[in-house]
């Protein structure tokens, strides 16, 4: 079945400018994660959405970032006055559930560039 | 938090089994040994994981000593494609939701 699709797989903007990320999860996976990978590091927790549940943003790095995701599906990740250290791959992943036993499945990531 | 420690980089012949190791000395009673592998410019794709069991599936085997101190992923019959960086994981956070990837090992599978 389709994996994770994730939209744009690459995006180059000017510094200042507000950026929407894209991802939508496999089908019927409850829980939604964001991440972000910057060169030669390991991957970095943003956001995470359960079912209806309040979604656990403590992994967001400032106010300038958010996420939602819309009938418990699509998810958008925006950043607002993107700064150059907002350069990096964000990744989305999805699992059937919140629980430990679940595997988060990923997508390619946007690769997001700052001018 | 639970972390885990892996070898910088390894080699393996093709054809051959390639044993990739990983210390989680930190690992609580409740916490899964999760196995990626990332190829450049591409998401980390899902290998395996355990508990405390030995588990073994169409992509690899997972190796889980009694103490849960440390396990060992194994690609039985490496191929030039499964070259890749690969992470051992245990799931961190309040709720199990988080994933910690640290620096992972990048195996080069030689031919």
């Amino acid at each position: 079945g389709a994996g994770v699709s994730q939209s744009p797989s690459n995006k180059v903007t000017e510094k200042g400018k507000d950026v929407e990320l894209r991802c939508d999860p496999i089908s019927g996976h409850t829980a939604l994660y964001w991440y972000r990978q910057s060169l030669g590091q390991g991957l970095e927790f943003l956001i995470y959405f359960q079912g209806n549940s309040a979604p656990d943003k403590s992994g967001l790095p400032s106010d300038r970032f958010s996420a939602e995701r819309t009938g418990g599906s699509v998810s958008t990740l925006t950043i607002q006055r993107t700064q150059q250290e907002d350069s990096a791959v964000y990744l989305c992943a999805s699992s059937l559930g919140g629980g430990r036993n679940q595997p988060q499945h990923f997508g390619d990531g946007t690769r997001l560039s700052i001018l | 938090d639970a972390k885990t420690t892996q070898p910088t980089s390894m080699d393996c012949a093709e054809g051959r089994a390639a044993n990739l190791p990983c210390n989680h000395s930190t690992i609580s009673g409740n916490e899964y040994v999760y196995w990626y592998r990332q190829i450049h410019s591409q998401g980390p794709q899902y290998i395996i994981h355990g508990l405390k069991n030995n588990e073994t599936n169409e992509m690899a085997s997972l190796i889980i000593t009694e103490d849960r101190k440390s396990s060992t992923l194994i690609l039985p019959h490496a191929t030039l494609r499964d070259t890749a960086v690969y992470y051992c994981i245990v799931r961190v956070g309040n709720t199990g939701n988080q994933f910690y990837f640290g620096t992972g090992t990048s195996l080069t599978v030689i031919p």
